[in-house]
């Protein structure tokens, strides 16, 4: 059973626009969230988090949202360069280990 | 410096065989893990240990057997592989709370 879902397994974005990438999670009881960036062959990519106790965290380009309520998070890419271009997997922590997402490709169109 | 090292990247062996595949991370975290990307790309946990100790050890054949000789290794072992273990197996080590940061993956095809 999937406690951290995805729904978009794709995304194109053109260059300098915004890049908004989704995730879904079902477990109340997370309380700490990550994305994390991959290319292919290599291991993922530790890229932003946040607690449960905050709404927003932001690092340069990239801001994660999360919503509580709605068990809902996004990462927001601005602006998308073609660089960004790879797999972005949201996760979550809980239980002493982390939940993947199953993972966005976000390709950015020069 | 490799902050979680993870070798051989790739590895091409029979069915039947027992293979090992070897993680260490430099980053004085106490929690590491073994994760499995299957075809789908679903990451998905094998094990987690903390400070030496097993804490995870989700519905795994006991073929695969962890062995941490110390926090900052954490190794697998696999015996008589078989070709659904064919998949992408990554080593992950983390503070007990905080980011995992992933070693780059090892391949491994059984034939």
């Amino acid at each position: 059973d999937q406690q951290v879902k995805q729904n978009s397994p794709s995304l194109s974005v053109q260059e300098g626009r915004i890049s908004i990438l989704n995730c879904d999670y079902t477990n109340s009881m997370f309380d700490y969230f990550l994305w994390y960036k991959k290319y292919p062959a290599e291991g993922p990519t530790f890229l932003i988090s946040i607690s449960s106790i905050k709404d927003k965290n932001e690092d340069g380009r990239f801001t994660v949202f999360l919503n509580k309520s709605a068990k809902h998070l996004s990462l927001h890419i601005v602006p998308s360069q073609p660089g960004d271009s790879a797999v972005y997997f949201c996760a979550a922590s809980g239980g002493n280990q982390f939940y993947f997402g199953t993972g966005t490709s976000l390709t950015v169109i020069p | 410096d490799t902050a979680v090292s993870q070798t051989p990247k790739y590895l091409v062996t029979q069915m039947g065989n027992d293979k090992s595949i070897k993680c260490e991370q430099n980053l004085g975290h106490d929690t590491m893990y073994w994760y499995k990307q299957d075809s789908k790309k679903f990451l998905k946990i094998m094990f987690s240990y903390n400070n030496k100790e097993l804490i995870i050890n989700e519905t795994v054949p006991n073929r695969f057997s962890p062995k941490s000789p110390d926090k900052a290794h954490l190794n697998l072992h696999i015996n008589s592989l078989e070709l659904g273990d064919s998949a992408v197996y990554f080593c992950a080590s983390s503070h007990r709370t905080g980011a995992a940061f992933f070693g780059q993956g090892t391949r491994l095809t059984v034939v």
